[in-house]
């Protein structure tokens, strides 16, 4: 079964505007955390933002934020005031604390932001 | 700025080839991770070690793949013989224990693999 899903292989969105990446995972480890990595066409893989599970807000970093519905299992992007170079794959990827530090990677969403 | 580096960026080699990319995770990291990235499979994790030791292989074929880590400032990710199949980009990425900090993983640029 797929730890991470993310169901939007691809998006659009227009300059200026909000947008919402989905992720869905699944595990019964009571202490995870989740985090969102960004990887522009250049190819580097660059940490966005980290929601931990015991985490009792939202997190957030300048633009990114984080909508995390717990008993959904769910831990949303959303990207304010998109801008060009927001252009990109997003990936989605869970660390079980009962598993050691290794991640398991959703397939990713790539994000198109139009002029 | 503390990065982790990769050698070299790009590869091409033919099949049967022995290929050894190289992995300088962030100084003081202690643990450090091999992905391999595909159109088809995405981003897979092939090993991770902490301290240097080996603690989860299994997403590596063992008839061909090596990984080690001879000194804490460098990591080894070997193929011998190397398949078409093997083409992906190879990361590598280190980071801190959950306890002191958060336990995100910073990834290196990345090793373009080409086998013809």
């Amino acid at each position: 079964a797929q730890k991470i899903t993310q169901t939007q292989p691809g998006m659009f969105v227009q300059e200026k505007e909000a947008v919402t990446l989905d992720c869905t995972y699944d595990t019964s480890d009571p202490s995870y955390g989740l985090f969102w990595y960004k990887q522009p066409s250049s190819g580097e893989m660059i940490f966005l933002i980290y929601q931990g599970s015991y985490d009792q807000q939202n997190a957030t970093e300048g633009r990114y934020s984080l909508n995390f519905q717990k008993a959904r299992k769910s831990a949303n992007l959303v990207i304010s005031a998109s801008q060009l170079g927001d252009s990109a794959m997003y990936f989605c990827a869970m660390r079980e604390d009962d598993y050691g530090q290794n991640f398991v990677f959703g397939p990713g969403t790539r994000l198109s932001v139009l002029p | 700025d503390a990065r982790v580096t990769q050698t070299p960026r790009h590869k091409v080699t033919e099949m049967g080839q022995e290929v050894t990319m190289r992995c300088q995770p962030i100084l003081g990291h202690n643990t450090v991770f091999w992905y391999r990235q595909t159109m088809m499979q995405g981003l897979e994790l092939l090993a991770y070690f902490r301290n240097r030791a080996p603690l989860d292989d299994s997403g590596m074929p063992k008839d061909r793949f090596s990984a080690e880590m001879p000194d804490a400032t460098l990591a080894t990710l070997k193929i011998q013989p190397s398949e078409p199949r093997d083409s992906a980009v190879y990361f590598c990425a280190s980071g801190l224990p959950p306890g002191l900090g958060i336990g995100e993983q910073f990834f290196g640029p990345g090793t373009r693999l080409t086998v013809l």
